[in-house]
């Protein structure tokens, strides 16, 4: 059974650009979460869909938004890039909405110069 | 917002030796997960832990779910050069906060040969 997929796995931006980010989720998970992780912050939650809906929303400003697709990929984008943007974005599968076990993919690695 | 300690930051011990860290939380929470990630990765799930209580061991990794469901503890016996890495443990509330999890500092493993 393959794993979470994110494409793609490096980018580098310049300041003020927009990106868009993407994740397949494990065959059969519906729930998709997002996440932001630096070495000042560690990791922290951005948002997560379920059946093509937002469910949960993390303290992001509204640059950062997501979807989710009828087949359970989602997207992330993130608009007017700033420095402080560059980080490992990582998105994790569960199977459900709710308390169970989520798995990560490898992880974008975004760079904005 | 609901915050994680994770300790210790950092352990440097010898092959062989056994290794213990923690998680303590302000609030309660219903599931706890230990992560392991490598550089350049995204975490890998080692242990979900489901019921206060709980000790649920995966190889040479034991971890249990405290009886106040704010504190976790992981422990690696007999450790190996591939044990290293950062350890995290998370946390998930379920309900309104969906799969949500909510993220320790991290753990920074070094195992000497």
């Amino acid at each position: 059974k393959a794993g979470v997929t994110q494409t793609p796995r490096y980018l580098i931006k310049t300041r003020g650009q927009q990106v868009t980010l993407s994740c397949s989720p494990i065959s059969g998970h519906r729930s998709v979460s997002w996440y932001q992780q630096t070495p000042g912050q560690g990791l922290q939650f951005l948002f997560e869909y379920f059946s093509e809906t937002q469910r949960n929303k993390g303290n992001f400003p509204g640059r950062f938004s997501g979807r989710q697709f009828s087949n359970s990929r989602s997207e992330m984008n993130v608009s007017t890039l700033e420095l402080g943007d560059s980080a490992l974005y990582l998105c994790a599968s569960s199977l459900v909405l709710g308390v169970t076990e989520a798995f990560f993919g490898q992880g974008t690695r975004l760079t904005v110069v | 917002g609901q915050q994680l300690n994770q300790s210790p930051q950092s352990m440097f011990i010898q092959e062989g030796e056994d290794v213990s860290m923690n998680c303590t939380s302000s609030s309660i929470f219903n599931t706890w997960l230990w992560y392991k990630q490598e550089p350049g990765e995204g975490p890998v799930l080692l242990i979900a832990l489901y019921k206060a209580g709980e000790l649920t061991s995966n190889g040479r990794l034991t971890a249990q779910f405290g009886i106040t469901r704010k504190d976790s503890f992981l422990n690696i016996s007999a450790s190996i050069p591939s044990d290293v890495g950062i350890y995290f443990c998370a946390g998930q509330s379920g309900e309104t906060s969906g799969s949500r999890l909510t993220f320790g500092e991290g753990t920074q493993l070094t195992v000497n040969p």
